[in-house]
């Protein structure tokens, strides 16, 4: 099993540019997790989607869309990149929606540079 | 939404037994406390959690007193490989609630 696994690794955007970040599991969990983590800084939830076919906003919503393609990818676009959205980008994956009893599984991630 | 504190950073030594605690004060009936590693460059990795008194597996243990308001983790004999930052969390799965990761504790150890 591959786990929880995202593309691109690196992408470096200018400013309006717009890209859609990837993220698969292969464990048949049902819900999924965008993370942005800054540098010295925690991670900050931007999207979730507790089982397929839905989707809730988290920290840090804005300037961000997500799409539950289905049970297996859950995608995270920015439609017009800004400097302030230069970060690393987690993933995770959990069986039932985490905070409860269910651990999460995290990407290697995906770091952003937004010019 | 229960709030953590956690020490910025700790240093200690190869061998010695570290205990890194959070306050939750604010924990709820069913919530779960759960705690997460993460090294540079990757993304944080599950390493214990609990509901009440102690668990534990092979590499820590999580220490919760009977009114939940704390938690303990304890990594025994450390080693350098156990610099890394740790996450408490504190949720019941009910929706983002337990999904706050905060700073975390900078655990630094040294030869």
């Amino acid at each position: 099993n591959a786990g929880v696994t995202q593309t691109p690794k690196f992408q470096v955007l200018k400013t309006g540019q717009s890209m859609t970040l990837q993220c698969a599991q292969d464990m048949n969990h049902n819900s999924m997790y965008w993370y942005r983590q800054d540098p010295g800084m925690g991670l900050r939830l931007i999207y979730y989607s507790a089982s397929e076919g839905t989707t809730d906003k988290g920290e840090v919503p804005n300037g961000y869309n997500v799409s539950r393609l289905n049970k297996r990818e859950f995608s995270l676009r920015l439609e017009s990149a800004a400097p302030s959205q230069t970060s690393v980008y987690f993933c995770a994956s959990s069986a039932g929606l985490a905070g409860g009893n269910n651990e999460q599984f995290f990407g290697p991630g995906t770091r952003l540079t937004v010019l | 939404l229960a709030k953590t504190t956690q020490p910025i950073s700790m240093d200690s030594y190869e061998g010695q037994e570290v205990n890194i605690t959070c306050s939750h004060n604010n924990i709820a009936t069913n919530d779960y406390i759960t705690w997460y590693q993460q090294f540079p460059s990757q993304g944080p990795r599950f390493i214990i959690q609990g509901y009440k008194t102690k668990v534990t597996n092979e590499v820590a243990s999580l220490f919760i007193p009977a009114d939940r308001k704390s938690s303990t983790l304890s990594l025994p004999r450390v080693s350098l490989s156990d610099t890394a930052v740790y996450y408490c969390l504190v949720g019941a799965g009910g929706g983002a609630d337990g999904l706050t990761f905060g700073k975390g504790t900078h655990l630094i150890i040294q030869p």
